[in-house]
């Protein structure tokens, strides 16, 4: 019964590249979420996606930030043009929806920015 | 704006001691509740759930909710160094077909041998 799956785990990006981070939910789960952790801060949503649709994007920045989740393969977040203030953890979660669910996270993305 | 506040530490505590760890959240009709522990470095992971007022025990672990106070606390019994980690709220609010969660910024627990 694999969790959620992130890749990659690692990842540097030059200034100006793009940055594609995918994440595979749990089997059977329907709702996705990111979110970015800077060193010793909190968690910061980003975005919540169900199959083919953004439920919620207020967390993520307009520009260069983009996520989907289509119906057949992982959610991606992908990041243009990355300058080095995108450096952080990304992590995603899933769930099966539901007020008595938490959410399982995966073991995240690094991505530094150099 | 929905918000969920702890202290951030860090909380210091003795091998073999009870950590209390405290949340309070400002959306009075929020539902669900949830507490996750982080390890340097590692994801966070889901560790209790608690949606009615009162009293939730698992193993050594205890989640205690007073909606009417707006505030859920963990408290973690006979504490060992491998809880030392960042303790995560997570706060559910209401709302048909919405499940995302807000977390607090956490506290840093250390339990010393």
């Amino acid at each position: 019964n694999a969790g959620v799956m992130q890749n990659p785990r690692h990842l540097v990006r030059r200034r100006g590249q793009e940055a594609r981070l995918r994440c595979s939910p749990v089997k059977g789960h329907s709702h996705v979420y990111w979110y970015r952790q800077l060193p010793e801060e909190g968690l910061k949503f980003m975005v919540y996606l169900q199959k083919e649709n953004i439920i919620d994007e207020s967390g993520m920045p307009k520009e260069r930030f983009s996520a989907e989740f289509p119906k057949e393969g992982p959610s991606i977040l992908r990041i243009q043009q990355v300058v080095r203030g995108d450096s952080a953890a990304y992590f995603c979660a899933s769930s099966p929806g539901g007020l008595t669910y938490g959410y399982t996270f995966g073991s995240g993305t690094r991505l530094t920015v150099v | 704006q929905k918000e969920v506040e702890q202290n951030s530490g860090p909380l210091s505590v003795p091998e073999g001691a009870i950590a209390s760890l405290n949340c309070t959240y400002s959306d009075r009709v929020s539902q669900s509740f949830f507490w996750y522990r982080q390890y340097s470095g590692k994801s966070p992971e889901l560790i209790m759930s608690i949606y009615s007022n009162g009293d939730k025990e698992d193993g050594r672990f205890t989640a205690q909710l007073n909606k009417a106070s707006q505030y859920v606390s963990l408290l973690i019994r006979d504490s060992q160094p491998s809880d030392s980690a960042t303790y995560l709220c997570a706060v559910m609010p209401p709302g048909a077909g919405s499940y995302q969660l807000t977390f607090g910024k956490g506290t840093k627990l250390s339990v010393i041998p």
